[in-house]
């Protein structure tokens, strides 16, 4: 069982750059999400998807979009690169209230 | 809206030591659960918990869900090299499920 896998797991853009980065799940989950992670920070949400064709803003969604077109891929698409955007992406999937985590994408804008 | 506070930020122990770290909250949460993240990877589920009082382990490790539902302590015991690592809390209420800022555990052998 693969579980939560992400693509690219590194990836240097320059500024203005737009990119997509990957999650595909394979365990059947109604919920995803989409977290970054700040060098010594906690997780904080980008957006989360209760089911295929339904989305929502977590708590910090500016400079990013997402789809869920099936139920096991969940895109986050970055338009405009900024360098505040550099950090640890990491996509989650759950199906009652235990989130399990891919292995992150590491992001850095310059 | 709701945040945690995960205390402390980082300990440093000798190998063979008990550890505990908590957190706490002003708002109540229905569940709490407990995650550790190794360098370069995601975080990975430790335990849950469902309910007010509940008391779980995972081998050495030990959670329990406060009776306030407002704090979860974890406590490890007798420390090993391979606990290294940064231990996060997370909340789950009427909202969405809350991150604590994590505790980054260092041991020396």
């Amino acid at each position: 069982n693969a579980g939560v896998t992400q693509t690219p797991k590194f990836r240097i853009l320059k500024i203005g750059q737009s990119m997509t980065l990957q999650c595909t799940q394979d365990m059947n989950h109604n919920y995803m999400y989409w977290y970054r992670q700040d060098p010594g920070m906690g997780l904080k949400l980008i957006y989360y998807s209760v089911g295929a064709g339904i989305t929502d803003k977590g708590e910090v969604p500016n400079g990013y979009n997402v789809s869920r077109s099936t139920t096991e891929d969940f895109p986050l698409r970055l338009e405009l690169a900024a360098p505040s955007q550099t950090s640890v992406y990491f996509c989650a999937s759950s199906l009652t209230g235990e989130l399990f985590f891919g292995e992150g994408s590491r992001l850095t804008v310059l | 809206g709701q945040q945690l506070n995960q205390s402390p930020q980082s300990m440093f122990i000798q190998e063979g030591e008990d550890v505990s770290m908590n957190c706490t909250s002003s708002s109540i949460f229905n569940t709490w659960l407990w995650y550790k993240q190794e360098p370069g990877e995601g975080p990975v589920l430790l335990i849950a918990l469902y309910k007010a009082g509940e008391l779980t382990s995972n081998g050495r490790l030990t959670a329990q869900f406060g009776i306030t539902r407002k704090d979860s302590f974890l406590n490890i015991s007798a420390s090993i090299p391979s606990d290294v690592g940064i231990y996060f809390c997370a909340g789950r209420g009427a909202q969405k499920l809350v991150f604590g800022q994590g505790t980054r555990l260092t041991i020396n052998p």
